[in-house]
């Protein structure tokens, strides 16, 4: 089973559209938990953070459930610049040293 | 302000050639360095971590090596490369807090 897993999509939605992403986690000793967002052919770049209570930054509301393990993106309102692939990210510390476990990415793919 | 060079962008290698990509970090000292690796289509995958000078820990056997002669600089190298090595490699970096900060990737086909 992977560490992150998440539907690849694509997602393929018109604009204004609201689109939600999922993705769960197996390591219950995961700490801390992320969205990235990943442009075509490069780096990846942290979206948001994503808290227990749910936080929400502008268009973007990220939810957290520890107990079912559990992580979700919603983006309202979609533009056409938020085409790109949404990375959902753990990070635990393990091994003496934290890191980064990257699920694969949910592409979304917004038109006019 | 914090910013990580890596270079080059991209790179067309042969089967069985040498291969070392660096990465720097400035404004910041003592991060947690990390090379990534994503294939094609797939997720990042954790090659190298570094806490700091000296101190390499490998996730993954395979035909890869890293190194930290510096402070801020992380140097990923192989003596032949393999077909297999193709892929977009990324340097990042963190101070312990959870969020990395990622170079801009080397582009990597070996053919």
């Amino acid at each position: 089973r992977k560490e992150v897993e998440q539907d690849p999509g694509p997602f393929n939605v018109p604009e204004g559209a609201t689109v939600a992403f999922n993705c769960t986690y197996s390591n219950s000793a995961s700490q801390s938990f992320f969205w990235y967002r990943q442009d075509c052919r490069k780096e990846p770049k942290l979206l948001m953070s994503v808290y227990s209570s749910g936080n929400e930054d502008g268009r973007f509301t990220a939810q957290l459930n520890r107990a079912s393990q559990y992580i979700s993106l919603l983006i309202r309102d979609s533009k056409l610049s938020d085409s790109a692939t949404y990375l959902c990210v753990v990070w635990m510390f393990s091994g003496g040293y934290n890191k980064l476990i990257f699920g694969a990415g949910t592409r979304l793919a917004v038109h006019p | 302000s914090q910013t990580i060079h890596q270079w080059p962008a991209t790179l067309v290698q042969p089967v069985g050639s040498p291969l070392s990509l660096e990465c720097t970090v400035e404004g910041t000292s003592n991060p947690n360095l990390y090379w990534y690796r994503q294939a094609a289509g797939r997720g990042l995958q954790l090659l190298f971590y570094s806490v700091g000078i000296g101190q390499i820990s490998s996730e993954v056997p395979q035909n890869l090596s890293a190194s930290r002669p510096q402070d801020r600089q992380f140097i990923l190298s192989s003596k032949k490369l393999l077909l297999s090595d193709s892929g977009f490699y990324l340097c990042a970096w963190s101070q312990g807090t959870g969020g990395y900060t990622f170079g801009s990737g080397t582009r990597l086909t070996v053919v």
